[in-house]
Order: C-alpha cells, then sequence, then structure tokens
C-alpha cells in the first residue's frame, strides 16, 4: 500500500512570493489533514478535511493560507503573499474514519524557507 | 479543551542505557494517546497507541508507554537504547475527531 505522497520535498521562495504545496493521501482515505510544524515545535493543525468538506480550519491563517480537496482525493495547500514567519515544514496526513479514534498517516513533508 | 506537555526538549543518554520521555495531558473528555518518532528529514510515524484495556502498551522495537490516569501521564520508557533510536518523539492526545501534539523530545543516544 502506498504511503502518503508530498510534494516538493523542499522550496526555498523570498517573501511575498506564492508557493503550493501537494499532497496526495493514502487510497481511500476520507479525511485529510495538513500541519505546520515549525522548528521546535509540534505539528500544529491547519486545516481538516472530510472527503471534499471542510472540518475544522480554525487555525488556518485565511489571509493568506488557502486549501482545497477536489474531489475528496488530492489536496493543494497554498501561501499567497508568503512571510518570513511562514517558514517550517509542511505535513500532509490522512486517516480512515473508525468511529472515534482515526490513526493518521503522514507524508514526508515539505520544507518551506521563506527568505 | 486538551493540551500536551513534554517537558523535556532534549534527553542525552548513553547507549544500552534506559531512558524515559516524560507526556502530561489534559482534556476535558476521555482520550486516546499515541507517541509518535519522527527521524531526521521525514513525516511522523506511530509508534505505540493506547486506546482502552490494559494501561501499558508496548511497541515492537521495544518502547512501552503506560497511561496513568490519576497523573494524567503517558511517559514513554525503553530499558535499554540503540543509536537507531536517536529521533524526535512527540507525545499526542486525540479527543473527538482531534488530535493535539506535544512540543517534541529529542532523543539523542551517545555511542
Amino acid at each position: 500500500e502506498a504511503g502518503v505522497a508530498q510534494s516538493p520535498r523542499y522550496k526555498i521562495i523570498e517573501k511575498r512570493q506564492s508557493v503550493a504545496f501537494w499532497c496526495n493521501p493514502i487510497s481511500g482515505h476520507a479525511t485529510l489533514y495538513w500541519y505546520q510544524q515549525i522548528l521546535g515545535q509540534g505539528p500544529k493543525l491547519l486545516i481538516q478535511f472530510q472527503n471534499n468538506g471542510v472540518v475544522d480550519d480554525s487555525q488556518l491563517p485565511k489571509d493568506r493560507f488557502s486549501a482545497e480537496r477536489l474531489k475528496g482525493v488530492d489536496s493543494t495547500l497554498k501561501i499567497q503573499p508568503a512571510k518570513l514567519e511562514d517558514s517550517a515544514v509542511y505535513l500532509c496526513a490522512s486517516s480512515h474514519p473508525s468511529g472515534r479514534y482515526n490513526e493518521q498517516f503522514f507524508g514526508p513533508g515539505t520544507r518551506l524557507t521563506v527568505l | 479543551a486538551q493540551s500536551v506537555t513534554q517537558l523535556d526538549s532534549q534527553v542525552p543518554v548513553f547507549e544500552e542505557a534506559p531512558v524515559e520521555l516524560r507526556c502530561n495531558y489534559s482534556s476535558s473528555v476521555s482520550v486516546y494517546l499515541f507517541w509518535y518518532v519522527q527521524y531526521p528529514n521525514q513525516g511522523l510515524q506511530l509508534l505505540l497507541k493506547y486506546l482502552s484495556g490494559s494501561t501499558l502498551v508496548e511497541s515492537i522495537n521495544g518502547f512501552e508507554a503506560e497511561f496513568n490516569k490519576s497523573q494524567t501521564s503517558f511517559h514513554l520508557r525503553k530499558p535499554s537504547v540503540h543509536i537507531s533510536d536517536t529521533a524526535e518523539y512527540f507525545c499526542a492526545v486525540s479527543g473527538y475527531q482531534k488530535v493535539t501534539f506535544g512540543t517534541g523530545t529529542k532523543l539523542q543516544v551517545i555511542p
């Protein structure tokens, strides 16, 4: 079974530029998560999708971040415009909902550096 | 609301020595508890989980964790560490459909 795929693995941009990250979850996983992991901190949930609907985006900075999950499979996270404090690893995870417990499977992450 | 506290940001330990990584949590609902491991430049991998039943849970590579409800703790232990255990370890708590991660503990195994 293929794992969660993310691309690119690394991205360097200048502040005020735009950037997009892509995630392909495990086949059949209806729930998809985007996390931001700043150096020295634990992952922070940015947005959670159930199929192509948003379940939780309370911590997504909506003035600059956007995410979509068309057709309930792949997802794209965009930052426009980027700020220095957006430098982080962006992790995508997916899970197959089964009651209260949802084990999450993580991709390798995209390391973003904003100069 | 729920939260996770990992008091130790770094834990250096000599190879073959025992180690304990501490995790405390708070939640207003009953929870599930997890430990994830993150190797350099990789995503998080589930190490072990407590869902219900026995309060002592074990992983396939020798780690164990004990759920202590009265102390709201879920400490991770290994009796003898190996160089390959060098990684960052995250404790996480799951309430209803929401997972909160701690800030992580870097385990540095010294040869």
